[in-house]
């Protein structure tokens, strides 16, 4: 089966710009995460779709992130405008609720590796 | 609130030596402890989860609920096993939601 798919793999801005990001996730998972990786930390909730409803974004910085997940499948984060702090890499996770082997497994994509100048 | 800690950045152990990578958590309610490893050029994947019971390329975790620990063996390390391994917990009921540590690098000496 096809993994998460991701993309861009990079992208370097200027502050305030802005950048979008896109997630496929595996077909028929119904929940989707994206997580904030800053170098030398672990992987951080920011937002956390069950198709397309957020569930949780407790952790999204609202004032400049977004996200949106129409129609339950693929998904676009957003950041605009951008500051120095956002260089990190941007992973997208997506997991099955169906009960069947493997719920509750988080399969990520490789990641989008932002740099902000 | 969930919190997982690795007490360590770094490990650095020789080829052939045991290896313990810790984790320690903060959940009110029973949670599901997983370990997920990221080696080079690689994503993100799941090495073992409690549930399950397994042991995979050698490394078991035991939950243990009275120390909140989950901690990552392996008796003897291999050089292939060099790696970020993060722990990572999810809650119980409701919807998932999987936080996770700040991980730690193994690195085997050959």
């Amino acid at each position: 089966e096809a993994g998460v798919a991701q993309s861009p793999r990079y992208k370097i801005i200027e502050k305030r710009q802005s950048v979008a990001f896109w997630c496929n996730p595996i077909s028929g998972h119904a929940t989707l995460y994206w997580y904030q990786q800053i170098l030398g930390q672990g992987p951080k909730l920011l937002i956390q779709f069950q198709n397309n409803g957020v569930v949780d974004d407790s952790q999204l910085p609202k004032d400049r992130f977004s996200a949106e997940r129409l129609k339950g499948v693929d998904s676009t984060l957003k950041i605009q405008p951008a500051k120095l702090e956002d260089s990190a890499v941007y992973l997208c996770a997506s997991s099955s609720t169906s009960g069947g082997p493997g719920t509750g497994e988080l399969f990520f994509g490789e990641g989008s590796r932002l740099t902000v100048l | 609130a969930q919190r997982v800690t690795q007490p360590e950045k770094l490990l650095s152990v020789f080829k052939g030596a045991p290896v313990e990578l810790k984790c320690n958590y903060s959940y009110s309610g029973s949670p599901e402890l997983f370990w997920y490893v990221q080696y080079s050029r690689q994503r993100l994947q799941l090495l073992l989860r409690h549930i399950s019971r397994e042991s995979i390329k050698g490394f078991t975790a035991d939950l243990n609920k009275g120390e909140t620990s989950f901690h990552l063996k392996k008796p003897f390390a291999q050089e292939e096993d060099s790696a970020m391994y993060y722990c990572a917990l999810s809650n119980s009921g409701g919807y998932q939601k999987v936080t996770f540590g700040t991980g730690t690098k193994l690195q085997v000496i050959p």
